[in-house]
C-alpha cells in the first residue's frame, strides 16, 4: 500500500538560516509527488509537484524539493527562512486510485 | 486568492439542524473531493466525485451526504451530526487523470469551512 513518512512532526529553525523538511513515500509506480503548505485555519496551498522530467522541482515561496528515487524520497528545501514560512507543511502522493495520501506533516516553528 | 470557493467560512450547528457546505470552482476541472481535517492532523479523504458522479466514498457515516450539481459546485448536507464531526472541511478540486491532456494531479484545495457541533 501506498504511503507518505514524515519523520519530524517539529521543526524549529532561526529566519535567515536554511531549512530541510523530510518525506519518504512508498510506492510501486513512478508517483505523482506534492508538496503542500497550511497557515492556521487555513485551506492548503500547493509549494510544489513532482511527476516526472528533471528531478529537482521549483516552487513557488522560494522552496524547492528533489526526488530521489533511491532513496524514496523527496525533501523540501529553502535557502534562507521567512518568519512567514512557519506552517504546516504537508508531503503528499497520489496512487494509481488518484486519492491523495498525505503524510502526517511537519510543523514549522521560526525563530527570531 | 484561492480558486476554489467555500461557503460558508464557520458554521455553528445542533446535532438536530440540517445544514450544507458549498464549494464551487471555475478551473474546469471535473474531479471534485471533500477533506475533514481535525486540529493537528491531515486532511482525510471522504468523497471524490468524477464526472459529477460518486467516484469513492471513504466508508463516511450517513449523516454526511454529498451532492454534485454541475461540474462546478459540490455539496455537503449534514444531517444529525456529532460533537466529534466539528472539524475543518475542506474541498478540492482538480483534473481527471487523462492520457491525452497534460495531467499533473495536483488537488486546488478552498479556504475551508470551519463546522462546530454543539
Amino acid at each position: 500500500a501506498q504511503s507518505v513518512t514524515q519523520p519530524d512532526i517539529h521543526i524549529t529553525v532561526s529566519e535567515g538560516a536554511s531549512l530541510e523538511l523530510r518525506c519518504n513515500y512508498s510506492y510501486g509506480a513512478t508517483p505523482y509527488l506534492f508538496w503542500y503548505v497550511q497557515s492556521p485555519g487555513q485551506g492548503l496551498q500547493l509549494l510544489l509537484k513532482y511527476f516526472s522530467g528533471d528531478t529537482l522541482v521549483q516552487g513557488i515561496k522560494g522552496f524547492e524539493a528533489e526526488f530521489k528515487r533511491s532513496q524514496s524520497s523527496f525533501n523540501l528545501r529553502k535557502p534562507s527562512v521567512h518568519w512567514s514560512d512557519a506552517a504546516e507543511y504537508f508531503c503528499a502522493v497520489k496512487n494509481r486510485d488518484d486519492k491523495i495520501i498525505f503524510g502526517k506533516g511537519t510543523r514549522l516553528h521560526i525563530l527570531p | 486568492d484561492t480558486e476554489v470557493t467555500q461557503t460558508p467560512k464557520h458554521l455553528v450547528m445542533g446535532m438536530t439542524n440540517k445544514k450544507s457546505l458549498k464549494c464551487e470552482q471555475h478551473m474546469g476541472h471535473r474531479a471534485m473531493y471533500w477533506y475533514k481535517q481535525k486540529a493537528k492532523k491531515p486532511p482525510e479523504l471522504m468523497f471524490v466525485y468524477s464526472y459529477e458522479k460518486l467516484s469513492i466514498n471513504e466508508s463516511v457515516p450517513s449523516r454526511f451526504s454529498p451532492e454534485c450539481p454541475n461540474s462546478s459546485l459540490l455539496n455537503l448536507h449534514l444531517h444529525a451530526l456529532q460533537p466529534e464531526d466539528s472539524a475543518l472541511y475542506l474541498c478540492a478540486s482538480s483534473q481527471v487523470r487523462d492520457i491525452l491532456r497534460g495531467y499533473t494531479g495536483e488537488l486546488f484545495f478552498g479556504e475551508g469551512s470551519r463546522l462546530t457541533v454543539l
